[in-house]
């Protein structure tokens, strides 16, 4: 069974101070991993899509990289607008369907 | 504004009740898929739909069904609700069937059960 693993639970950083969220995963062959951000109350917004070890993208104050077994996702210098739910969800090769797997999510919060 | 449109936002309702969840995709999108969203249990992936064929089945209730329309519009059907199935209900929306390309989602429904 796919698994996903978010850690820390929760982060707290303050204005300006860089920091990574780590995104574990088991999966029967990767097709795709997402990372979303979602505000309380509100849809996952999509960040990044990274699908084979090595790959990196960036956005912003945001770099996502991939392994094979984990993904991390970088902010630099984060503001307080950056303070959000940031949620990791694999996609299997085992299934020719689109479902994602998410982990339990990573709250940051960016203090000014 | 991710295009993707969810009705309504917010619903109340009682035990034992039916409760109808309506989701419109983006413009050309063809899969719809939806997700229940609890504080113990995360994101759960439900059913995708694929221009009006059900296509893959996660963790749906008995008691959940869905359908897709020729408009491509989706509903998601609850009934017998219980305590526990207060939750938010996503929908979300891609262009394939397969493959990764991105899901984008709606902004949800709250179902509270009272």
């Amino acid at each position: 069974e796919d698994q996903v693993t978010q850690s820390p639970e929760a982060l707290r950083l303050q204005e300006g101070e860089s920091s990574s969220l780590n995104c574990s995963y088991t999966v029967s062959g990767l097709r795709g991993l997402f990372w979303y951000r979602q505000d309380p109350g509100k849809g996952p917004e999509f960040l990044f899509t990274l699908y084979s070890a090595g790959e990196e993208k960036e956005k912003e104050r945001l770099k996502a990289t991939l392994t094979k077994k984990e993904s991390f996702l970088h902010i630099t210098a984060p503001k307080p607008e950056d303070s959000a739910t940031y949620l990791c969800a694999v996609q299997a090769a085992s299934t020719s369907y689109g479902k994602l797997t998410f982990g339990q999510g990573t709250i940051l919060t960016v203090h000014p | 504004d991710s295009g993707v449109t969810q009705t309504p936002k917010h619903l109340i309702t009682a035990t034992g009740q039916r409760v109808t969840l309506r989701c419109s995709p983006r413009s050309g999108d063809l899969s719809v898929y939806w997700y229940q969203q609890s504080l113990d249990q995360g994101l759960q992936f439900l059913i995708q739909y694929y221009n009006g064929e059900e296509r893959a089945k996660g963790n749906i209730l008995e008691r959940f069904s869905a359908q897709q329309f020729p408009d491509l519009h989706s509903e998601l059907n609850l009934s017998s609700l219980e305590l526990g199935d207060s939750a938010l209900y996503f929908c979300a929306s891609s262009s394939q069937v397969s493959g990764t390309d991105t899901q984008y989602f709606g902004p949800g429904t709250r179902l509270t059960v009272l």
